[in-house]
């Protein structure tokens, strides 16, 4: 079955600053995988998908993430933070005729 | 274009109480699935659903709980005779058919049990 480990539960960077969040699939290749993001109180909104047809995904609110099958990562990253991507952050990969799978989370605090 | 619904937002039961959580999927979705969601534990997968069938329970504990999406009307998810040990958020999600379909998730029910 596919899996995602994320790793760091919590990340704090300043504001300006570079975002990594660390997200690994298990062995086998996903033909998908995903990032959303919560914010509180608040439901699961979509912030980009990996399809294989491209190795880079863009997606909102300038975050990208690059898919590496050599490291079997799909690690999300943003240029310069703000104040406003405080949220904790999910990768996700479908299971095969079922449902998405989601890592733990990654909380991303963000300070002035 | 409405998004996915869920009522109640907070739900508060006594512990041996019924809890009944309803999720409305957005127009034209027609699979749903359940999550629940702990502090520190990420969202763990209950069941998704399909029109009056059930595809895939395997994250739903074997007693108590309960799901259904009828022809008409909302999913339900059920719990009874509540535990403290189910207080939780529980996100409902939405797609249309396709593998690879993004989610799209309501906003929640947090329930409380005392």
């Amino acid at each position: 079955a596919q899996s995602v480990t994320q790793l760091g539960s919590h990340v704090s960077v300043s504001e300006g600053a570079l975002v990594l969040l660390r997200c690994n699939y298990s062995s086998s290749v996903p033909p998908y995988l995903f990032w959303y993001v919560q914010y509180p109180n608040q439901g699961l909104q979509l912030l980009l998908k990996y399809t294989s047809a491209a190795t880079l995904v863009k997606g909102i609110n300038g975050f990208e993430a690059e898919f590496k099958k050599s490291e079997t990562s799909f690690h999300l990253t943003k240029p310069s933070a703000h104040m406003s991507d405080a949220a904790e952050y999910f990768c996700a990969v479908p299971q095969a005729g079922t449902a998405l799978i989601f890592g733990k989370g990654t909380t991303l605090s963000v300070s002035s | 274009n409405a998004g996915v619904m869920q009522n109640p937002r907070h739900l508060v039961r006594r512990r041996g109480q019924e809890a009944r959580l309803r999720c409305s999927p957005m127009k034209g979705h027609s699979h749903v699935y359940w999550y629940r969601q702990l502090p520190e534990e990420g969202l763990k997968f209950m069941v998704y659903l399909q029109k009056e069938n059930i595809i895939d329970e395997s994250g739903m504990p074997k007693e108590r709980f309960s799901a259904e999406f009828p022809k008409e009307g909302p999913s339900i998810l059920r719990i009874q005779q509540v535990v403290r040990g189910d207080s939780a958020a529980y996100f409902c999600a939405s797609s249309p058919p396709g593998y690879n379909s993004p989610l799209h998730f309501g906003n929640g029910t947090r329930l409380t049990v005392t």
